[in-house]
């Protein structure tokens, strides 16, 4: 069981938004940065947003993120074929003293 | 560009050890914080350990603590991670990451293309 929560998976038919979701608490999202990573197929996963909804070069504005309190969320619009596969959030845990991951979201485009 | 090249990745026997090696390039390696991620077949992500970029302090996911130990050579450019007592549950893809400070608190911004490590008789 992830510390993180996020709905094992969701879909969305070519350009249409699709939104994940990602519940923590005090101590990892309420109080640090969220991080978000995609993972396609087969390969190993790469930074898509950090803090204050920043994306990496390369990354489509397509993709965006926001915070409130202990929870997190992660859009894609204009849903694309190429934007199947597994997303994860991640935050540092002042509880753990580690890092924590959400189970992982996978998106589907049907 | 920034380059993370793990190596070691292996068969082993339970209750056996291993050291896995990541070589990193295309950055001031000293100034980052480090730190390893793992993923068994058809799973999730799992944070394993990290360290700061001096390499003086380490912090590690309760499943692993007492049993593996991070460590850096911050004079080759190289992260660490030694893994002892190996179970089966420790079998996985080990990928080695940078983080984005020194300290830990930070998150992951490159990931390299990880090692697989088996445990098994």
């Amino acid at each position: 069981q992830s510390v993180l929560t996020q709905p094992p998976s969701a879909s969305g038919t070519p350009g249409q938004r699709v939104t994940i979701s990602c519940s923590g608490s005090d101590s990892n999202i309420g109080g640090n940065y969220v991080y978000w990573y995609q993972q396609l197929p087969g390969t190993a996963p790469k930074l898509l947003i950090y803090p204050d909804n920043q994306r990496p070069s390369g990354v489509p504005d397509r993709f965006s993120g926001s915070k409130s309190g202990t929870s997190a969320s992660l859009a894609i619009s204009g849903l694309r074929s190429e934007d199947e596969a597994d997303y994860y959030c991640a935050a540092w845990d002042d509880s753990v003293t580690g890092e924590v991951f959400g189970g992982g979201t996978r998106v589907t485009v049907l | 560009e920034v380059q993370l090249l793990e190596s070691g990745g292996a068969l082993v026997q339970p209750g056996g050890s291993l050291r896995i090696s990541c070589a990193a390039s295309g950055f001031s390696f000293t100034n980052f914080g480090m730190s390893w991620v793992r993923q068994a077949p058809g799973k999730g992500l799992e944070w394993v350990a990290a360290l700061t970029g001096s390499g003086t302090r380490t912090y590690y996911a309760d499943s692993v603590k007492g049993r593996f130990t991070i460590s850096r050579d911050n004079s080759k450019n190289t992260l660490f991670l030694e893994m002892s007592s190996l179970r089966g549950e420790d079998t996985a893809v080990y990928y080695c990451t940078k983080r984005t400070r020194a300290e830990p608190g930070y998150g992951i911004d490159v990931w390299g293309q990880g090692t697989t490590v088996i445990v098994s008789s």
